[in-house]
């Protein structure tokens, strides 16, 4: 059965330095994809950033980066210099590649200090 | 702009009662979701849709059925409510996989269900 876990349920990070989100998994499919969303206040659910099992190079968009380990089976989240807009909850999710549904992790609530 | 909308953001309703959630996405995908977000839980699947008048179990289908008569649209029905079911609701769609790509789920707004 696939699996995602994330560790820290709450964090601060000051603005403007980088900050770390943890995601391990647990999977038996060769191939499957790892997703990071974020969820402000206000409910709706954002696309932050895929990694592909295949993919060589870690995923980067903008100020993100997913530090992909795939022998630690793990996908961390990176966020550069961040800001007050960043305070929101942040969902590891995972997907079979032969499958649409995604697995969630249980969140990481990150609070941006100015 | 790409768009999944709820019916509701606000629902109250009382133990009992049949509740429709309703989901409508804009963006011609063939699989839809319904999630329920709980604290410390994450999201689980309650059902999914890979096409018209198709419709699996996910996680946690007890107490809920759903139905998809036309393509962009994918409902949640709560037979019988009860507190229990208190929660978040989120539906979403994507395109199917094997085509490439990421193809990410893309979210609705959500509806907070409170049953009293």
């Amino acid at each position: 059965a696939q699996k995602i876990t994330q560790t820290q349920p709450g964090m601060f990070v000051q603005e403007k330095e980088a900050v770390t989100l943890d995601c391990t998994y647990d999977t038996s499919d060769q191939s499957y994809g790892l997703f990071w969303y974020k969820q402000p206040s206000s409910g709706e659910m954002i696309f932050l950033i895929y990694q592909g099992s295949y993919d060589e190079q870690n995923a980067t968009e903008g100020r993100y980066s997913l530090n992909f380990q795939k022998a630690r089976k793990s996908a961390n989240l990176v966020i550069s210099a961040s800001q007050l807009g960043d305070s929101a909850m942040y969902f590891c999710a995972m997907r079979g590649i032969n499958t649409g549904k995604l697995i969630f992790g249980q969140g990481t609530t990150l609070q941006v200090k100015p | 702009d790409v768009k999944v909308t709820q019916s509701s953001r606000y629902l109250v309703k009382r133990t009992g009662e049949k509740v429709f959630l309703e989901c409508v996405q804009d963006m011609d995908h063939e699989n839809m979701f319904w999630y329920r977000q709980d604290p410390g839980l994450g999201l689980r699947l309650i059902y999914f849709s890979y096409d018209v008048k198709m419709k699996e179990k996910g996680d946690i289908p007890e107490g809920y059925s759903v139905s998809r008569e036309k393509k962009e649209r994918f409902s949640l029905i709560l037979e019988s409510a009860s507190t229990n079911q208190t929660s978040m609701y989120l539906c979403a769609s994507s395109l199917p996989p094997g085509r490439g790509a990421s193809y990410e789920q893309y979210f609705g707004p959500g509806t907070r269900l409170t049953v009293t």
